[in-house]
């Protein structure tokens, strides 16, 4: 079946260093692969997505790449803000206009200033 | 728009007790979509319907049962609570083909002592 394997929370970074949240997952067939992102007391909000192989989804300044070879999706973003805490999720569906979705256990991030 | 609607906010259940969790949407989308978010383990899917009259199980379905009467409306009922239906339940929804994004829900947080 499928899977998706998020790296372990949480991180705690401090204002503008580096992100990398990792994921990996496992999947028949092509997935798409996305980000979702839950602020505190909301529900999830698509962050981004990639559709097929070497795809990059990009949006508020974060980016991911579909990587077929390591089946992976990782999140990255150059320079976080105390507004970027939140809970991330990866995801994946696994065909064209499934919308079920396969999610990962999430991961927490908080950001201090 | 109003997006994807969920009432209650909070809910306190005795076990044993019944009760129905609203969603709707007004957004026109054929996909609706239940989930539950615990610690740990990432949302996992409850109940799905890809149109008025059509469900179908998810990954976690015992305990729970849907209706789609129409496009707008997607109820889940706790048929008899259990402390292990203790969870966030969010909603989504989507437009079934050619749409990967799905909209979520506040959510509901459901406590059953």
């Amino acid at each position: 079946g499928n899977s998706v394997t998020q790296m372990e929370g949480p991180v705690t970074l401090s204002e503008e260093a580096f992100l990398t949240i990792n994921c990996t997952y496992t999947a028949t067939g092509y997935p798409s692969l996305f980000w979702y992102v839950q602020y505190p007391g909301e529900g999830l909000q698509l962050l981004l997505k990639a559709t097929k192989a070497d795809d990059k989804g990009s949006n508020k300044g974060f980016e991911a790449t579909y990587r077929k070879e390591t089946t992976s999706f990782h999140l990255e973003k150059g320079s976080v803000q105390v507004s970027d805490s939140a809970v991330y999720f990866c995801a994946l569906s696994d065909r064209v206009g499934n919308e079920k979705l396969t999610f990962g256990t999430g991961t927490r991030l908080t950001i201090i200033p | 728009n109003a997006g994807v609607t969920q009432t209650p906010k909070f809910q306190v259940l005795k076990t044993g007790q019944s009760m129905t969790l609203q969603c709707a949407q007004d957004m026109n989308h054929e996909y609706m979509s239940w989930y539950r978010q615990d610690p740990g383990m990432g949302l996992r899917l409850i109940h799905y319907s890809v149109g008025a009259g059509i469900t179908d199980q998810g990954e976690v379905p015992n305990g729970y049962n849907v209706s789609r009467s129409t496009t707008e409306d997607f109820p889940l009922r706790l048929l008899s609570a259990a402390p292990s239906q203790t969870s966030v339940y969010f909603c989504a929804s989507s437009l079934e083909r050619g749409s990967y994004e799905q909209y979520f829900g506040p959510g509901t947080r459901l406590t059953v002592t």
